[in-house]
């Protein structure tokens, strides 16, 4: 049964901050890892990674995958208070079509 | 302007009512999906589908059925909802092909049932 651990549970941070977070998993054949971030609403896409060492950014956001290890970490410089929100991260299962199993995401809370 | 759409957004019902839960999208995208959402439990995927009549269980598919007729839409229906079936469900979209995996999501429905 694939599987996704995220860390911390929650955080707390001041605003230009820099925050790292964690997702370790197990999946059974490995096809990509995705990052999302939710509001107070629907999950919108960050990055997807599908290659170990290879840093994905997009403007203060970024991630890479270590695949021999088995985790990725999502990094924000300089945090802004509109950097609040619950962050998620899914493995996607090639031997699954693509079936996502989420974690349980980091809760990140960014104060003025 | 690409969009999932989802109706209701929010239902109370009773246990026992049958009801259904409507996805739409306009993206022409292959695959959809539906999750559930539960405090601690994070999101989770009840029910798959891969192209027009291809559907597939996720991780909690247990009273729940989809289906699949056209590209567009993908339906949740509960037959017989219980309480444990309360929850906020998402449904998704994206194409199953190419090198970035985008997967769009709806604005949610918050289901109580009683």
């Amino acid at each position: 049964e694939d599987k996704v651990v995220q860390s911390p549970l929650s955080l707390v941070v001041h605003e230009g901050d820099t925050v790292t977070l964690n997702c370790s998993y197990e999946v059974t054949n490995f096809r990509s890892l995705l990052w999302y971030k939710q509001e107070k609403k629907a999950p919108t896409f960050l990055f997807m990674l599908t290659s170990s060492g290879i840093e994905k950014k997009s403007g203060r956001l970024s991630s890479i995958l270590d695949k021999k290890e088995l985790f990725s970490i999502l990094n924000i410089t300089a945090t802004q208070t509109g950097d609040s929100a619950v962050y998620l991260c899914a493995v996607e299962d090639n031997n699954a079509g693509n079936m996502l199993t989420f974690g349980g995401g980091t809760r990140l809370m960014v104060k003025p | 302007e690409a969009q999932v759409t989802q109706n209701p957004r929010y239902l109370i019902t009773v246990t026992g009512k049958k009801l259904t839960v409507t996805c739409s999208q306009n993206m022409n995208h292959e695959y959809m999906s539906w999750y559930r959402q539960d405090p601690g439990l994070g999101l989770r995927q009840i029910y798959y589908s891969m192209n027009v009549e291809v559907t597939d269980k996720g991780d909690v598919p247990e009273g729940y059925k989809v289906s699949r007729k056209e590209k567009r839409n993908f339906p949740l229906i509960l037959e017989s909802p219980s309480p444990n079936q309360t929850s906020l469900y998402f449904c998704a979209s994206s194409r199953i092909s190419g090198s970035s995996y985008e997967q769009y999501f709806g604005p949610g429905t918050r289901l109580t049932v009683t």
